[in-house]
């Protein structure tokens, strides 16, 4: 069964980079199945999707962040990474890293996720 | 971009009561890119439905979804306790890119 488990400061300053890793266990990235997501929840409120990458490099992400958004993948430790520049108290939320259905699949959704990690933007 | 509006927003319900959420679309969505999640607090989502229609593994029955186009529902046939949660539609479009609801809490009445 696959487990996701994200890693990361939780807390950062105005204007910084935000600098998020999730590490995956039981199943391989490598194995080109899947996309793999980055995902975020203000507190309190509903869920946005900050974007996505395969094993091949190839990203996409969310319009409304993609200026400050970018999504890495590390086969060798398999993990992927997230970085968010000039961060401001509105990117406070918790971060959820999560995978998405088989790719050869003809549909779209996130059937495992990290547990979730907290980060504050605060000076 | 696509807009999800789930209602109601809150619904007060009791054990062994059936349940019935909606969600709609700004434009119209194919139902393979369509899923629900329930999640609880201090939880990360957990995946119900996909494809509008199909179960997710280990998700009980009591658990349907229904719907084409612009609206789609999510249907719990008996209430139990620990279905009590907040409960995210999710749809998958063209950029591409993904969106959700802005949730339906289903709160014990």
């Amino acid at each position: 069964q696959v487990q996701l488990q994200e890693s990361g400061p939780g807390l950062v300053k105005p204007s910084q980079t935000l600098s998020l890793t999730c590490t995956v266990s039981g199943g391989s990235i490598s194995s080109g199945d899947y996309y793999w997501s980055w995902i975020r929840q203000p507190a309190g409120k509903g869920l946005e999707w900050i974007g996505r990458i395969y094993i091949s490099g190839r990203t996409n992400y969310n319009p409304s962040l993609k200026s400050r958004v970018t999504i890495s993948v590390d086969t060798s430790k398999n993990q992927f990474s997230l970085k968010l520049t000039s961060v401001t108290a509105a990117d406070t939320a918790a971060y959820y890293c999560a995978k998405e259905g088989a790719y050869t699949s003809p549909f779209y959704y996130f059937d495992y996720w990290g547990q979730g990690t907290l980060v504050t933007v605060s000076t | 971009e696509i807009v999800l509006t789930q209602s109601p927003g809150t619904v007060s319900l009791s054990p062994g009561e059936r349940a019935t959420l909606s969600c709609r679309a700004s434009q119209s969505v194919s139902s393979s890119f369509f899923a629900w999640y329930q999640q609880k607090p201090g939880q990360a989502p957990r995946l119900l439905i996909y494809g509008a229609s199909r179960r997710a593994t280990g998700i009980p029955d009591r658990f349907s979804g229904s719907g084409s186009g612009t609206d789609f529902t999510l249907t719990i046939s008996r209430l139990e306790p620990e279905d009590f949660a907040v409960y995210y539609c999710q749809q998958y479009g063209s950029s591409p890119m993904y969106s959700f609801g802005q949730g339906t809490k289903l709160e014990i009445k």
